[in-house]
């Protein structure tokens, strides 16, 4: 049970290139989200999925598309970079409720810099 | 909207030190509160949560309080230990129910994060 896995770890690219960052989780889970770090910001949404299928925008979505095409993975793309994409990315996951208060699980962070 | 503050760090302490880091927010609706904690070069773990008023979530010889009064959920230790070191963030989640205006769909909101550095 590898829990949420994201590839790649690192990544360097020019501005205007184009990226896909892979999120797999193994837990059946049904939600999945997208976020950013910045020093001094904490964690804010990109974007999440709420099924298969699904995606929706979050708190910061301008310049990322996501798409949820496997119930296990969940892809963030750049399609043309900016210096200001430069973050570490966190990919998360959860069970919907269940009558519960569930807890998302994090991945170990994707650190892409834009040059 | 939903939001959290979280003291200012960094918080730099010596080894059995006291810590407490404070977390007040504001949420519409019924929030369950969180602190997770990232380790150096790491990704974010869940170190304790309660779901609602009134709960002491604890792990690791920390623990947290859920005070609806004061809207605050602060974290606290007795004895820090070196390997304590890390950032810490306090977040919140609104329970998923259909109302209105849609769900929740269980997304968090974080505060800025606390550097713990804790020295010999």
């Amino acid at each position: 049970n590898a829990g949420v896995t994201q590839t790649p770890k690192f990544r360097v690219l020019k501005t205007g290139q184009s990226m896909t960052l892979l999120c797999a989780q193994d837990m059946n889970h049904e939600y999945m989200y997208w976020y950013r770090q910045d020093p001094g910001m904490g964690l804010r949404l990109i974007h999440y999925s709420v099924g298969e299928g699904t995606t929706a925008k979050g708190e910061v979505p301008d310049g990322y598309n996501v798409s949820r095409l496997k119930k296990q993975n969940f892809l963030l793309g750049l399609e043309s970079a900016a210096p200001s994409q430069t973050s570490v990315y966190f990919c998360a996951s959860r069970h919907r409720d269940r009558g519960l208060r569930e807890t998302q699980y994090f991945g170990p962070g994707t650190r892409l810099l834009v040059l | 909207g939903n939001s959290v503050t979280q003291m200012e760090g960094p918080v730099t302490l010596s080894e059995e030190a006291f810590l407490t880091i404070n977390c007040t927010y504001t949420a519409t609706g019924y929030p369950s509160l969180f602190w997770y904690v990232q380790y150096p070069g790491e990704g974010l773990q869940l170190l304790l949560k309660a779901t609602k008023a009134d709960d002491k979530g604890s792990n690791k010889g920390f623990e947290a309080t859920y005070r609806k009064e004061t809207t605050s959920f602060h974290l606290e230790k007795g004895s820090v230990q070196v390997s304590d070191s890390a950032v810490y963030f306090c977040a919140l989640s609104l329970f998923s129910t259909i109302n209105a205006g849609g769900t929740s769909y269980g997304k968090l909101t974080f505060g800025q994060g606390t550097i713990l550095t804790v020295h010999p």
